[in-house]
């Protein structure tokens, strides 16, 4: 099975940089996914790693080590508009498909 | 292209009813995967359809089903409904090129009384 742990609540101040962590546990590692959700809406893709390093999106970054089982989603420059939960999932390539197990989200608050 | 569309968006059941959720993916993906949501929970897999059939499912008692047309629409059965099922269904479909990742839809919000 899988266990994905990240922080329930996380606060922050607009222009600040905030770093989101998750930690897993799988079988068979096939990549690791961050997905923002503002309250009352659907998930949207934020960023995905399958190999160790860091991936630069505009304001957002995310980090994986595979060897710590270990992610996290950067930041920067924090507007209020960024207050949403942040899941992070991860694939498993013991599936034949595409099965995500999301982590319980962490709910972000960018205050002024 | 249109997203992923999903109907009804609200529904209110009694308990020991059942109930069908409808998705259109995105046009051209063939993989269409449920989740229910919850406070207590979180995001959890119920299934995934790819052309038509089950290709994985989660850990969810068999009052739970899904199928997959031949368009890839998906639509998913509650039976015997409980209080506990009260969530939100989402859908998703996977994008056909690298990394795969899943365009949710809006949800069903289901309220079982």
């Amino acid at each position: 099975g899988q266990n994905i742990d990240q922080p329930t609540e996380m606060t922050a101040t607009e222009g600040a940089i905030v770093q989101i962590n998750c930690t897993y546990q799988t079988s068979g590692f096939n990549g690791l996914f961050w997905y923002q959700q503002h309250a009352g809406e659907a998930p949207t893709f934020l960023s995905y790693n399958v190999l160790d390093g860091l991936e630069e999106k505009g304001r957002f970054s995310s980090f994986l080590s595979r060897s710590k089982g270990y992610s996290y989603l950067l930041l920067k420059e924090l507007q209020m508009k960024d207050s949403a939960s942040y899941l992070c999932a991860v694939r498993d390539h013991n599936n034949a498909g595409n099965m995500l197990t999301f982590g319980g989200g962490t709910r972000l608050m960018v205050k002024p | 292209k249109a997203g992923v569309t999903q109907t009804p968006r609200y529904l209110i059941k009694t308990r020991g009813q059942q109930v069908t959720l409808s998705c259109s993916p995105i046009s051209g993906h063939r993989s269409v995967s449920w989740y229910q949501q919850t406070p207590g929970q979180g995001l959890q897999f119920l299934f995934e359809y790819f052309s038509e059939t089950q290709r994985n499912k989660g850990n969810f008692p068999g009052r739970f089903s899904g199928r997959q047309f031949s368009n890839s629409r998906s639509e998913m059965n509650v039976s015997t409904l409980e209080l506990g099922d009260s969530a939100l269904y989402l859908c998703a479909s996977m994008g056909s090129g690298f990394p795969y990742e899943q365009y949710f839809g809006p949800g069903t919000r289901l309220t079982v009384t």
